[in-house]
């Protein structure tokens, strides 16, 4: 069972307005990703972590950031959400644990954004 | 580079049907294959794996067999359940990046709806 959790899961906000969405894991993970997942289903890279102090953009451009202080929280912003931000995003983790193997993502359940 | 691709949906079955949905890649060496399913308001979970040629993974009563030769990895199911509705995506990791950051490539979902 995946113990990553993300909050808000429903978020409702204006234009303009800085948001944080959070993402928090209790496996230990030293990897961790954000996903942005469109309309139509497909799922985009955004932002990778492979450790403490370690952040890397993804394959999608994204106006959002991301910091990695400590290994369970993976916590992104955006500083002015617009319209165009409006989305579900993803938090993942892989890493070692005991009946891990290195390569599976544990997702959580989401975060599902809309800026009016 | 890498990519996957798989069959358009949405896919409408009766229970108890046969269910195939097709998907194939495109990448270098032997990359390792996932599919992973998300069910209505969740996160997506891993479904079944394969790490090399050959391989078959099973889960749940699905099964997906790695065909290098083909470059496929289509899902199966003998016998589909209202319960598995969800949306089903492909992915996979690039050959050598084993605990070296792990970034999944999915294709684009697909949806399957089982009605009673």
């Amino acid at each position: 069972e995946a113990d990553i959790y993300q909050t808000p899961r429903y978020l409702v906000i204006g234009t303009g307005k800085k948001i944080t969405l959070e993402c928090s894991q209790t496996m230990g993970h030293d990897k961790m990703y954000w996903y942005q997942q469109d309309p139509g289903m497909e799922l985009h890279l955004i932002h990778y972590s492979y450790g403490v102090n370690s952040t890397e953009k993804g394959d999608l451009s994204s106006e959002s950031t991301v910091s990695r202080i400590r290994t369970e929280h993976f916590p992104l912003t955006l500083e002015s959400a617009r319209p165009s931000h409006t989305s579900q995003y993803l938090c993942a983790s892989s890493g070692i644990r005991e009946t891990d193997d290195q390569e599976t993502q544990y997702f959580g359940p989401g975060t599902r954004l809309l800026v009016l | 580079g890498n990519s996957v691709t798989q069959m358009e949906g949405p896919v409408t079955l009766s229970e108890e049907a046969f269910l195939t949905i097709n998907c194939t890649y495109t990448a270098t060496g032997y990359p390792s294959l996932f599919w992973y399913v998300q069910y209505p308001g969740e996160g997506l979970q891993l479904l079944l794996k394969a790490t090399k040629a050959d391989d078959k993974g099973s889960n749940k009563g699905f099964e997906a067999t790695y065909r290098k030769e083909t470059t496929s990895f289509h899902l199966e199911k003998g016998s589909v359940q209202v319960s598995d509705s969800a949306v089903y995506f492909c992915a996979l990791i690039p050959w050598g990046f084993t605990g070296g950051g792990n970034k999944l490539t999915f294709g684009t979902g697909t949806q399957l709806k089982v009605e009673l």
